[in-house]
């Protein structure tokens, strides 16, 4: 089983819809967890960033972590054309920034 | 705002050459990673760097080495290019910890897409 599983997709969406994004994980020691936002043709840029569980916003980005269920998510409210990008999850189980494990990604196309 | 600079954005280069991918850091980050990324496989690390003239081996260090000088620059040698080394490479920096309290993670740069003919 690998550490981290994203799916792919890819997943379209008609403008204004509500996105959801996840990733399971089989290490119960991740405390960090991020979501980075990547262009095409561009590096990853940091989107969301939480530490252990629970639900942090931005604007029309709500990053949710369950360890419980090993299973993380990001939403997208309102989603616009400007946010078709391949979003990869990364987390880590120990402070040192050496440690991060990255999903593959999942493409998202939103038409207008 | 940190910045990531890679030295160049598109290379071309012919199988048994010698390559260099130079990398920047702005914010005096003590760590630097080279990763690349090939559809499917996401993004796999190569080797890092954890201080000036330290290396540490990543996932898949075969093939490559590196060199860190300063603190500021990492860079990335493909000794003998072979096309199964055509990628897009990302490098990347942080300080030495995460944080429960900031965003202090890792910072990509704009990749380099390299091929390989």
């Amino acid at each position: 089983q690998k550490e981290v599983e994203q799916d792919p997709g890819p997943l379209s969406v008609p403008e204004g819809a509500i996105v959801s994004l996840n990733c399971t994980y089989s290490n119960s020691a991740f405390q960090y967890f991020m979501w980075y936002r990547q262009y095409s043709r561009k590096g990853p840029e940091l989107l969301m960033y939480t530490y252990s569980s629970g639900n942090k916003e931005d604007g029309r980005f709500t990053a949710q972590v369950d360890k419980s269920s090993k299973y993380i998510s990001l939403f997208i409210r309102d989603s616009q054309p400007s946010d078709s990008a391949t979003y990869l999850c990364a987390m880590s189980a120990i402070q040192a920034g050496t440690a991060l494990i990255f999903g593959k990604g999942t493409t998202l196309s939103v038409s207008s | 705002d940190v910045k990531v600079t890679q030295s160049s954005r598109y290379l071309v280069k012919r199988t048994g050459e010698k390559v260099f991918l130079e990398c920047v850091q702005d914010m005096d980050h003590e760590n630097m990673f080279w990763y690349r990324q090939d559809p499917g496989l996401g993004l796999r690390l190569i080797y890092f760097s954890y201080d000036v003239k330290m290396k540490e081996k990543g996932d898949i260090p075969e093939g490559y080495s590196v060199s860190r000088e300063k603190k500021e620059r990492f860079s990335l040698i493909l000794e003998s290019a072979s096309t199964n080394q055509t990628s897009m490479y990302l490098c990347a920096s942080s300080s030495p910890f995460l944080a429960v309290s900031s965003t202090d993670t890792q910072y990509f740069g704009p990749g380099t897409r390299l091929t390989v003919l």
